[in-house]
């Protein structure tokens, strides 16, 4: 079964900073591009980052571009996010979504992790 | 640029069908997509990859009740014999070079 678990959400100030994590399992993870999608407390999907199965090839939305790192240790099976100069506007349940095998549909996502940016 | 339309809100009633419209923008008309359902106070669920020619694969486990369908730019799910855990959001999803780009959901209401 194809799990996804999201991890390091929490509190922060606006201008901190933030790691949240994706441990995976159930599949070949090393074989699978993996995205970062968020939505804001009432609000849609919003796609934030996608990173190549080998790390070879890597996306930003604008509107985190120069702020999020995305990377991934695929000897751990594992998915982040570090998360930079986080704003208000970044308050959002992240999630961690698996691309389909050679394609670009989320295919599998995570329960989530809630970021809360606020003073 | 890549846009998905939806619409906000749809509804029926228990046992009848919907169908749920997501509108690619101009000059996109060949893409595919992908149907997502979020249950109230969950993760989005992956449904099904969608054809422009209408062929669609579903996820693990979707019942036949969900299906898809094309014609131009417009992209279908229709949900038949509505079951209450149908009531959630539904977002359509597609992608660029370098982007993925999701619909704003329609909230469908099961009656």
């Amino acid at each position: 079964e194809v799990q996804l678990v999201e991890s390091g959400g929490g509190l922060v100030q606006p201008g901190g900073s933030l790691r949240l994590s994706c441990a995976a399992s159930g599949f070949t993870f090393s074989t699978y591009n993996m995205n970062w999608v968020r939505q804001a407390p009432g609000k849609g999907l919003e796609w934030v980052s996608y990173i190549s199965s080998s790390s070879s090839t890597i996306y930003y939305a604008d509107s985190v571009k120069g702020r999020f790192t995305i990377s991934r240790d695929n000897a751990k099976n594992s998915l982040y996010l570090q998360m930079n100069s986080l704003r208000a506007e970044d308050t959002a349940v992240y999630y961690c979504a698996r691309d389909s095998y050679g394609d670009c549909v989320v295919d599998y996502w995570g329960q989530g992790t809630l970021v809360t940016v606020s003073s | 640029q890549l846009v998905l339309t939806q619409s906000p809100s749809a509804s029926a009633s228990l046992g009848a069908s919907v169908k749920l419209t997501c509108t690619l923008s101009s000059g996109h008309s060949s893409y595919a997509i992908a149907w997502h359902q979020q249950q109230p106070e969950k993760g989005p669920r992956y449904l099904m990859k969608l054809n422009s020619d209408g062929n669609h694969s579903k996820g693990d486990g979707i019942p036949d009740r969900f299906s898809g369908s094309s014609s131009g730019a417009e992209r279908y799910l229709t949900i038949s014999s509505l079951q209450s855990e149908d009531e959630a959001d539904y977002y359509c999803q597609t992608w660029g070079t370098g982007f993925y780009v999701f619909g704003t959901g329609t909230r469908v209401t099961v009656l």
